[in-house]
């Protein structure tokens, strides 16, 4: 039972260039949100989903998409990286449940050039 | 709306001594409070939650937190450290009351136990 994994690990753009960042999570989730940490700024939602087909705007959606086409992949993209995306990306899943807790993927440190 | 506060960024504590990290909520009813701890390079992991009942819940690695309505708190809390307890550790709260499942991290306390 893997959980929650997140790849890549690593990844380092150039400013303006794109890439997708895949979750995916085989504990049958109906929740799954994306975080990124930033020294000081604690755990902020960037999106969440809360099935799949549907996505929703978390604290800090700007720069990012999301889709989840499929109910155990929830994916982050970033269109035209850029500097301040500089961060460590979290995916997480629940099951839905209102008094149940996050699993958390080990998370993707990106940098932008 | 629902928020927590982690007042302290760091705590620091000698090995063997009791420790305490705090958080404090607020919401607009009543709370389903958590525990996380993330160790260097690794995703976070659930310490404990409340939900109901009991005010003091433990968790896992001997560690337990006090709910305290009054003071709208829930301090995590050890009766002696190890050097392995360092850690970031983060606070999420979910309003009973909210629309949304979805729950408010703090900005996390970096724990630091000196042998």
């Amino acid at each position: 039972n893997a959980g929650v994994t997140q790849t890549p690990k690593f990844r380092v753009l150039k400013t303006g260039q794109s890439m997708t960042l895949l979750c995916a999570q085989d504990m049958n989730h109906e929740y799954m949100y994306w975080y990124r940490q930033d020294p000081g700024m604690g755990l902020r939602l960037i999106h969440y989903s809360v099935g799949e087909g549907t996505t929703a705007k978390g604290e800090v959606p700007d720069g990012y998409n999301v889709s989840r086409l499929k109910k155990q992949n929830f994916l982050l993209g970033l269109e035209s990286a850029a500097p301040s995306q500089t961060s460590v990306y979290f995916c997480a899943s629940s099951s839905g449940q209102e008094n149940e807790k996050l699993f958390f993927g080990s998370g993707t440190q990106l940098s932008v050039l | 709306a629902q928020s927590v506060a982690q007042p302290e960024d760091q705590v620091n504590v000698a090995e063997g001594n009791p420790l305490t990290v705090k958080c404090t909520y607020s919401v607009s009813g009543n709370p389903y409070l958590f525990w996380y701890v993330q160790y260097p390079n690794r995703g976070l992991q659930f310490l404990l939650k409340y939900i109901t009942g009991d005010n003091l819940v433990k968790g896992s690695y001997g560690f337990e937190a006090e709910f305290n309505k009054s003071q709208t708190s829930f301090h995590l809390k050890k009766p002696s450290a190890l050097v392995s307890d360092s850690a970031l550790y983060f606070c999420a709260v979910r309003d009973r009351s909210g629309g949304s499942y979805i729950p408010t991290f703090g900005r996390g306390t970096s724990l630091i136990v000196h042998p």
